[in-house]
């Protein structure tokens, strides 16, 4: 059974380091993409990013580029996404997605990791 | 960035009833990479059609999805109950519509 589990909600204050995972399992992780999408409180989704886990080729939306990182590791079938320096605006849902290309729908979803970030 | 528009914004309907949803391009969008989710409160959005008419696995074939280049729609006949929720069409790898809210009148 394919499954993308999510790590748990965080609270974070401005200016701290944070990152998520999404954890794959029952296929073969390296070779679909992983896809995160952002959600925040009460508004629609957002297309954040994309990474392949095979070699870790990563594409970024021109709105998250420079404001986080995407990665993977192959070894523990896990991908991330991370921020250095958390803004309150970055307070929402993020949810990751299963992807067979890079231009693809998304068929498997995580069930979301909740990122709040207050003073 | 291709811009998608959806509408209506909110749609009210009976169950048994047909919903007609839209989704609309600022600029062509090939019509094998234009996508459906389904997303009801507190869950993670569910694919409902890849490749604009692609129904995908578990979705009944009450669900119908077409168009191409700047228009296309997703179409929900004889409404059930479970098929309340918000609505978001994606261009693939790209960006999403604002979302339709399909709710019970």
């Amino acid at each position: 059974e394919v499954q993308l589990v999510q790590s748990g909600a965080e609270v974070k204050k401005p200016g701290e380091s944070l990152k998520i995972s999404c954890k794959g399992s029952g296929y073969n992780f390296a070779t679909y993409w992983i896809g995160w999408v952002r959600q925040m409180p009460g508004r629609g989704l957002e297309w954040v990013g994309i990474i392949y886990p095979h070699d870790s080729e990563t594409r970024y939306s021109p709105s998250f580029q420079g404001q986080v990182t995407i990665s993977a590791d192959t070894s523990i079938t896990t991908v991330y996404l991370q921020w250095d320096s958390l803004k309150a605006s970055d307070s929402a849902m993020y949810f990751c997605s299963r992807h067979s290309t890079s231009y693809s729908s998304g068929d498997y979803w995580g069930q979301g990791a909740l990122v709040t970030v207050s003073s | 960035e291709v811009v998608l528009t959806q509408s209506p914004g909110t749609l009210s309907l009976s169950p048994g009833e047909t919903a007609t949803l839209s989704c609309r391009a600022s600029q062509s969008v090939g019509s094998h990479y234009l996508a459906w989710y389904q997303q009801k409160p507190g869950q993670a959005p569910r694919l409902v059609f890849s490749g604009t008419s692609y129904r995908a696995t578990g979705i009944p074939d009450r669900f119908r999805a077409s168009g191409s280049a700047t228009d296309f729609t997703l179409t929900i006949n004889r409404l059930e109950p479970e098929d309340f929720a918000v609505y978001y069409c994606q261009q693939y790898g790209s960006t999403f519509g604002q979302g339709t809210k399909l709710e019970i009148k």
